[in-house]
């Protein structure tokens, strides 16, 4: 078990690129979340799947961003035609199904709009 | 909606001491309260959970308490060392996930 890990940690680009993130979760986690934190706030939920299924997605999650877990293992986030207003860190957990299960984070991907 | 604070923002102390963090949340209708540790520029360390039909939990220094009927939980952490600087964030679990702003913690040697 080597933990959840994010991939870029950093990532820097000039508003309208896309950028994609890849999050790889505990092995037997079947639960998989993504967050957003910026400076001085808590992370705020974005979206979760349950396997390869996205059951919830926030408000906070226009129509420029997607992400997908094709397989239940690892997932992928993306952002189209980013803005200023995304630089964030961008943060993935996984966990077990249920309810009283901790999620466990990864160092997430600092994304910086130019 | 649910809301959840953490008081102070900010807390310095002397190695060694013992302190309190606070976390309220205005819905009691929670499944549980996850305490964490968050170093900067790093994701987040997970510290205690405390299931909604518990008082208490405690990991070695660490102790969180919850009271749902008031909308409290705290973490007390004892003797102090300055490996314990970090921001604290507190999250509760119902339908959604709601953090916390956080409480940054600088132990002084």
């Amino acid at each position: 078990d080597t933990g959840v890990s994010q991939d870029p940690r950093h990532k820097i680009t000039k508003r309208g690129q896309n950028v994609t993130f890849r999050c790889d979760p505990i092995s037997e986690h079947n639960r998989l979340y993504w967050y957003r934190q910026t400076l001085g706030q808590g992370p705020e939920f974005l979206t979760y799947f349950q396997n390869e299924a996205q059951l919830e997605k926030s408000r906070l999650l226009s129509d420029r961003f997607s992400a997908e877990r094709p397989k239940g293992s690892f997932s992928t986030l993306e952002i189209q035609r980013t803005e200023q207003g995304d630089s964030a860190m961008y943060l993935c957990a996984s966990s077990y199904d249920g309810t009283n299960q901790p999620q466990h984070f990864g160092d997430g991907t600092r994304l910086s709009i130019l | 909606k649910q809301e959840v604070t953490q008081i102070p923002a900010a807390l310095s102390v002397p190695e060694g001491e013992n302190l309190v963090l606070n976390c309220s949340f205005t819905d009691s209708a929670i499944y549980n309260l996850q305490w964490f540790r968050q170093d900067p520029g790093k994701g987040l360390t997970s510290l205690l959970l405390i299931q909604s039909s518990q008082r208490e939990q405690t990991s070695g220094r660490l102790n969180a308490s919850l009271d749902k009927s008031s909308g409290r939980s705290t973490l007390y952490i004892a003797a102090s060392q300055p490996g314990d600087s970090a921001t604290y964030l507190c999250a509760v679990f119902d339908d959604k996930v709601i953090f916390g702003p956080g409480t940054s913690l600088s132990v002084i040697p």
